[in-house]
């Protein structure tokens, strides 16, 4: 089993769709959780740290469900910038102080 | 802030060359660099961990021998690729922790896109 699981997409919303990603994670000792982004042949960038009590930036909404090891990310009217894979990442456990990466998830936004 | 540059951006050599890749941390100290690969359409693997000043730690599968991590300085860490063979080419991406953000907070550089011919 992977250590991060996400699907892959893509997936193909119209503008100001709202969509929904999801991840899960295998080590239930993985201490912090964070969603990045990665644009095509470029470093994925931190979108947002994943807090248990759930975080809201802008648009963006993450949220943490221990007990399920699962990661979640809401994107709300979504923009033609939007597109990119979306990459989920943990943080911590058996590992040590080390990111582990899932494969991402492609978002295509279009018109 | 947290810029963390990576030069080159792309290179190209041939089959048995050595391959020399920088990382800076511009407006931070990096106490530890991370070298990762990402092979297309794959997730970021990690190949390494580099605290200042000493030897990397490298994860299960990477030749130390080969990919070649240097660490000498708190805002540079270097990965030479020796002998470089077609199946290296790949993508190659660090990043830096320390003295910017979180205690768990990765910049990253913008990567390095190696092709061996």
């Amino acid at each position: 089993r992977k250590e991060v699981e996400q699907d892959p997409g893509p997936f193909n919303v119209p503008e100001g769709a709202t969509v929904a990603f999801n991840c899960t994670y295998s080590n239930s000792a993985s201490q912090s959780f964070f969603w990045y982004r990665q644009d095509c042949r470029k470093e994925p960038k931190l979108l947002m740290s994943v807090y248990s009590s759930g975080n809201e930036d802008g648009r963006f909404t993450a949220q943490l469900n221990r007990a399920s090891q699962y990661i979640s990310l809401l994107i709300r009217d979504s923009k033609l910038s939007d597109s990119a894979t979306y990459l989920c990442v943990v943080n911590g456990g058996g590992g040590g102080n080390k990111l582990t990466f899932g494969t991402g998830t492609q978002l295509k936004v279009e018109l | 802030g947290a810029v963390v540059s990576q030069h080159p951006s792309w290179v190209i050599c041939k089959s048995g060359t050595s391959v020399k890749i920088e990382c800076r941390s511009l407006d931070f100290q990096a106490t530890t660099m991370f070298w990762y690969r990402q092979f297309p359409k794959q997730s970021l693997m990690l190949m390494a961990t580099s605290n200042e000043g000493s030897k990397a730690t490298y994860e299960q599968g990477v030749e130390k021998d080969k990919f070649l991590i240097n660490h000498a300085s708190l805002t540079l860490s270097t990965l030479t690729v020796t002998s470089a063979h077609p199946e290296d080419s790949s993508f190659y991406i660090c990043s830096a922790r320390g003295t910017a953000g979180g205690p768990d907070t990765q910049y990253f550089g913008p990567g390095t896109r190696l092709t061996v011919l």
